[in-house]
């Protein structure tokens, strides 16, 4: 079983719309929970960075961890055409990241 | 501007060839890693550096070996290429006191014929 599960998609919201990706996750060591989003062509870049379980805010994004049921999510709300991207879930409990597969998502206008 | 840079964005080599990617990172930053990115499969780790000449595994190292003779380079070498290492190879590096914060080069394309 691979340590960080996450949809493929992909998902294809209209503008506008309140997006929810999420991962599940099996590694009970993992201590740091991180987004990254990709965009085609390009190395993946950080978007969000939580150490704990609960909820961090940034700006239309949040992102939301719950170590008791090993669930992270990620909510986009008012979601725009330039959210277009991939999404890779990731723990870490040292210097090594486990990534999800990632969920590939459309905006359409 | 912070700045993971990679020698090529594409490569085209042929089976067997010595193949060498090269990494480059401006922000003083003490781990460096190697992935390579395949579709259904995600990113997977190959090699990372947490300091100059010291390497460990990742996931897959087998077919690679890995360099950091200075701290701001890693590079990653396959011996004898071979078609399935045809991949999207992503360097990526740390600090480390930001485990999770990692700053990716923009990928190496490598077709191996």
């Amino acid at each position: 079983q691979k340590e960080v599960e996450q949809d493929p998609g992909p998902l294809s919201v209209p503008e506008g719309a309140i997006v929810s990706l999420n991962c599940t996750y099996s590694n009970s060591a993992f201590q740091y929970f991180m987004w990254y989003r990709q965009y085609s062509r390009k190395g993946p870049e950080l978007l969000m960075y939580t150490y704990s379980s609960g909820n961090k805010e940034d700006g239309r994004f949040t992102a939301q961890v719950d170590k008791s049921s090993k669930y992270i999510s990620l909510f986009i709300r008012d979601s725009q055409p330039s959210d277009s991207a991939t999404y890779l879930c990731a723990g870490a409990g040292s210097y090594q990241l486990t990534f999800g597969k990632g969920t590939k998502l459309s905006v359409i206008p | 501007d912070v700045k993971v840079t990679q020698s090529s964005r594409y490569l085209v080599k042929r089976t067997g060839e010595k193949v060498f990617l090269e990494c480059v990172q401006d922000m003083d930053h003490e781990n460096m890693f190697w992935y390579r990115q395949d579709p259904g499969l995600g990113l997977r780790l190959i090699y990372f550096s947490y300091d100059v000449k010291m390497k460990e595994k990742g996931d897959i190292p087998e077919g690679y070996s890995v360099s950091r003779e200075k701290k701001e380079r890693f590079s990653l070498i396959l011996e004898s290429a071979s078609t399935n290492q045809t991949s999207m190879y992503l360097c990526a590096s740390s600090s480390s006191g930001r485990v999770g914060e990692q700053f990716f080069g923009p990928g190496t394309r490598l077709t191996v014929l």
